[in-house]
């Protein structure tokens, strides 16, 4: 079956490293999309991705950074983490961008 | 732009209540509309869409919606709820044409006691 997983799922870092967070997808899905979840806000959209090569910045982008260079990855780097971005990270994609997504089971940040 | 807005943050309700999570959104253009559930440490899945047609969307476990266009509304409901529909609901919209991108709601926590 098709699936879209995370990587880890639990991570604790310190304040100024660096941090990437691995997504892969089975789906064969154009786009791919990277949220925060964080108590009271719901869901933000970190960047999004609709295609190999393709990169967009979402409304909470700032210290964040991705690439993709194939259909079923977009790894998510910190560039250097700070406390604020101790989150949940949920990893999503769909086969349009206007239709469900799917998502992954989800990473814990903690940032010391 | 578009906004969605999820009209309480929790519902505490009995089991075999019926319950009704609010979602009120703005656009200027047609949308699709979403809701997804997340179970206590797990991803979202999807519960059910609106994308055309009949405004009353059925979904899984026994979830159905109301699309209301004079008031910009999705609200989400159940005729008897049960234990295990204790979890998080959200909503969201894609506007079509021309959006970018999904937004989604805050939230609402559904609690159901026994």
């Amino acid at each position: 079956d098709a699936e879209i997983t995370q990587s880890p799922r639990h991570k604790i870092t310190e304040t100024g490293r660096q941090v990437t967070l691995a997504c892969h997808q089975t789906w064969n899905h154009n786009n791919m999309f990277w949220y925060r979840q964080d108590l009271g806000h719901g869901l933000r959209l970190i960047h999004y991705s609709y295609g190999v090569q393709d990169t967009n910045k979402g409304e909470v982008s700032d210290g964040y950074s991705v690439s993709r260079s194939n259909t079923e990855d977009l790894p998510l780097t910190l560039e250097s983490a700070a406390s604020s971005q101790t989150s949940v990270y949920f990893c999503a994609s769909s086969v349009s961008r206007f239709y469900e997504q799917f998502f992954g089971p989800g990473t814990r940040l903690t940032v010391l | 732009a578009q906004s969605v807005t999820q009209l309480d943050s929790q519902v505490p309700v009995f089991e075999e209540a019926p319950v009704e999570l609010r979602c009120n959104y703005s656009s200027s253009v047609s949308v699709y509309l979403f809701w997804y559930v997340q179970y206590p440490n797990q991803g979202l899945q999807l519960l059910l869409k609106y994308l055309s047609g009949s405004t009353l969307v059925k979904g899984i476990n026994g979830f159905e919606a109301e699309f209301n266009k004079s008031q910009t509304s999705f609200h989400l409901r159940k005729p008897s709820v049960h234990i295990s529909d204790t979890a998080e609901y959200f909503c969201a919209v894609s506007e079509t044409p021309g959006g970018f991108k999904t937004i989604f709601g805050a939230g609402t926590r559904l609690f159901v006691k026994a």
